[in-house]
């Protein structure tokens, strides 16, 4: 079980905006403003999207954005685009004895 | 351009040994901490252990999963990361990716990563 929780599945249609959690606690997300974001196309490795909660590195659309509020962080994606489709993976500084913690994933499918 | 390319991959048996190299290009190596993440087969991220830079002490860090078994290492005259994986176990077959971590401690967020090499292991 990972350490934090996120939805397995989100959807949207071509347009829209999803909004994704990701749920820790007082020990991570909660404490920290050290909360990245990252996309996996199928087959590919990850990218950073979001980092320090709301963040975005260069060359990242502003379609994407993150906020957090108490142990949960979220990030949203406004003006799905089919290129959009693939696993995000948020994750967070935590004060275990494991410094990095990532959650399950959630696999967004663009209608 | 930030280049990040993982080798030394392949099929090894329970409790035997292997190690991964990740070679680094596009940026200056000894400037940033190298994390390893893996992701088993159909499954989620899983972070492995980083090491510093040499001006934070080259100190490393590891998951308590690969606490005693896995060594992270460097020589930052030939830019490259290493992980020697010892004692491996069927639970440890994954993709393993290097990443280059954001230069600010502490270092948990990676802001480039390699295209993955497979470990296996199975008997």
């Amino acid at each position: 079980q990972s350490a934090l929780t996120q939805p397995p599945s989100v959807s949207g249609s071509p347009g829209q905006s999803v909004t994704i959690s990701c749920t820790g606690t007082s020990s991570d997300v909660g404490s920290y403003n050290r909360v990245s974001w990252y996309q996996q196309p199928p087959g590919t490795a990850p990218k950073l999207m979001i980092y320090e909660v709301s963040n975005r590195p260069s060359g990242v659309p502003d379609r994407f954005s993150g906020s957090k509020s108490g142990n949960t962080a979220s990030l949203t994606i406004s003006g799905l685009q089919a290129e959009d489709e693939a696993d995000y993976y948020c994750s967070s500084y935590t004060s275990s004895s494991t410094p990095v913690v990532f959650g399950g994933g959630t696999k967004l499918t663009v209608l | 351009e930030v280049q990040l390319v993982e080798s030394g991959g392949g099929l090894v048996q329970p409790g035997r040994s292997l190690r991964l190299s990740c070679t680094a290009s596009g940026f200056t190596f000894g400037d940033y901490a190298m994390s390893w993440v893996r992701q088993a087969p159909g499954k989620g991220l899983e972070w492995v252990g980083f090491i510093r830079s040499k001006a934070y002490g080259g100190t490393t860090e590891y998951a308590a999963s690969v606490k005693g078994r896995f060594t992270i290492s460097r020589d930052d005259s030939k830019s490259i990361a290493y992980l020697q994986m010892n004692s491996l176990k069927t639970e440890d077959t994954a993709v393993y990716y290097c990443t280059r971590d954001r230069p600010k401690a502490p270092e948990v967020d990676f802001d480039y990563w390699g295209q993955g090499t497979l470990v296996t292991v199975s008997s």
